[in-house]
């Protein structure tokens, strides 16, 4: 199993422009969510979903868009890029969400506004 | 509204020496507490995860506690070595029943040194 894997590695956006962060898993994992971490806040969830059609927001989802098309797949949008949007996003997935899962993260996306 | 807090945020230490990273949170009313493990330029790695209903776990060098009611956590490393260089990471994932969901709360992480 590849796991949890995420492109691009590394961004460079302007302002405005809109770009897709790509978020894919192998395990036939049910929940999915995308984290932000910057320095000195931990990681803050964006939005998250429980299964294919099923998205939901998290604690700071202005700004951003998600979708729920498949069980692998679970893009994050950026519709026009801020600077206070650079940071490294994080996608993870797990098998349910009674709670006793672990969550598998993938490595990351730097993306810097400008 | 939760929060996750980490001290020290820093911590160098020798090699061979025993060590104690602290997590702290202000609801009491979760589900469970995970200890991760984040590598310079890398992801989340799950180390521990403890029930609720349990009081600790452990896997090999590293031992983690949790005490609910007083809203603290520990991850105890034994023997430590320079491949435990990383910053390790405390989340807390709410009671279902209070509306936490499957929602994690994390806290800004320890970033461990330790030297030869």
């Amino acid at each position: 199993n590849a796991g949890v894997t995420q492109t691009p590695k590394f961004q460079v956006l302007k302002t405005g422009q809109s770009m897709t962060l790509q978020c894919a898993q192998d395990m036939n994992h049910e929940y999915m969510s995308w984290y932000r971490q910057d320095p000195g806040m931990g990681l803050r969830l964006i939005h998250y979903s429980v299964g294919a059609g099923i998205t939901d927001q998290g604690e700071v989802p202005n700004g951003y868009n998600v979708s729920r098309s498949t069980t692998e797949d679970f893009p994050l949008r950026l519709l026009s890029a801020a600077p206070s949007q650079t940071s490294v996003y994080f996608c993870a997935s797990s098998y349910g969400q009674t709670g006793k899962e672990t969550q598998y993260f993938g490595p990351g996306t730097r993306l810097l506004v400008l | 509204k939760q929060e996750v807090t980490q001290i020290p945020a820093a911590l160098s230490v020798p090699e061979g020496e025993n060590l104690v990273l602290n997590c702290s949170f202000t609801d009491s009313a979760i589900y469970n507490l995970q200890w991760f493990r984040q590598d310079p330029g890398k992801g989340l790695t799950s180390l521990l995860l403890i029930q609720s209903s349990q009081r600790e776990q452990t896997s090999g060098r590293l031992n983690a506690s949790l005490d609910k009611s007083s809203g603290r956590s520990t991850l105890y490393i034994a023997a430590s070595q320079p491949g435990d260089s990383a910053t390790y990471l405390c989340a807390v994932r709410g009671d279902v029943l209070t509306g936490g969901g499957n929602k994690l709360t994390f806290g800004t992480g320890t970033q461990l040194k330790v030297e030869l």
